[in-house]
């Protein structure tokens, strides 16, 4: 089965930061990667599919890279309504994958 | 809009069964297979089970295989998932998720406790 690793598992910032989180997988995945986002009490948010792809409607300074085994998530300039934590999601072939999560706390 | 609600869930003895539902409205049901993943208690999101739109396969994560049952009722535009050998480390908050082929919308979820 494909694994998918996230680091960091925490990630301090403050408002106005750039932050990147990074998925890595066990064996090349093309670009079959979605990054999620998630805060308490709520249902996951799709944020990003096909590695870079925006949803509609999700701000600009959420944006997606990679190929094969190596993906990051970067959020420009980091929202108050941005801490929460991330997941990023291994599709294809009938098995879902997600990694261990990031959350980005107020520093 | 999109809406899906789950319901079925509460407190089970290990052992014990339980079946979750989720209602679907806002899109066409049965041109999309559904998902349920869930998220226990300071854990991350861990996929659970998958149907087709066509009911032509079921997939399930391994901690699971042999135990949980997805199924769908395209008239009630609902789909299930039948809960039977509980075991306390399945306690979760269980969401239902619409596939496109990535989770697109998810229901707020259900709590399952198994004590």
């Amino acid at each position: 089965d494909i694994q998918v690793t996230q680091s960091p598992s925490t990630l301090s910032a403050s408002v106005g930061d750039r932050v990147t989180i990074t998925c890595r997988a066990s064996q090349n995945i093309n670009t079959w990667l979605a990054w999620y986002q998630r805060k308490p009490g709520k249902a996951p948010n799709l944020l990003i599919y096909k590695a870079s792809t925006l949803k509609t409607g999700v701000p600009s300074r959420f944006s997606g890279v990679g190929f094969g085994t190596e993906f990051t998530l970067t959020i420009d300039s980091l929202q108050p309504d941005d801490f929460a934590t991330y997941y990023c999601q291994h599709y294809h072939g009938y098995l879902w994958t997600f990694g261990q999560g990031t959350r980005v706390e107020i520093k | 809009q999109v809406q899906l609600v789950e319901s079925g869930g509460g407190v089970v003895q290990p052992g014990g069964s339980l079946r979750l539902s989720c209602a679907a409205s806002g899109f066409t049901f049965s041109s999309y297979g559904m998902h349920w993943v869930r998220q226990a208690p300071g854990k991350g999101l861990e996929w659970v089970a998958f149907i087709r739109n066509d009911e032509s396969g079921q997939y399930y994560a391994d901690s699971v295989k042999g135990r949980f049952t997805i199924s769908r009722d395209t008239s009630r535009n609902t789909v299930y998932l039948q809960m039977n050998s509980l075991r306390p480390d399945d306690t979760a908050v269980y969401h239902c998720a619409k596939d496109d082929p990535v989770l697109d919308h998810w229901g707020q979820g259900i709590l399952v406790t198994v004590s």
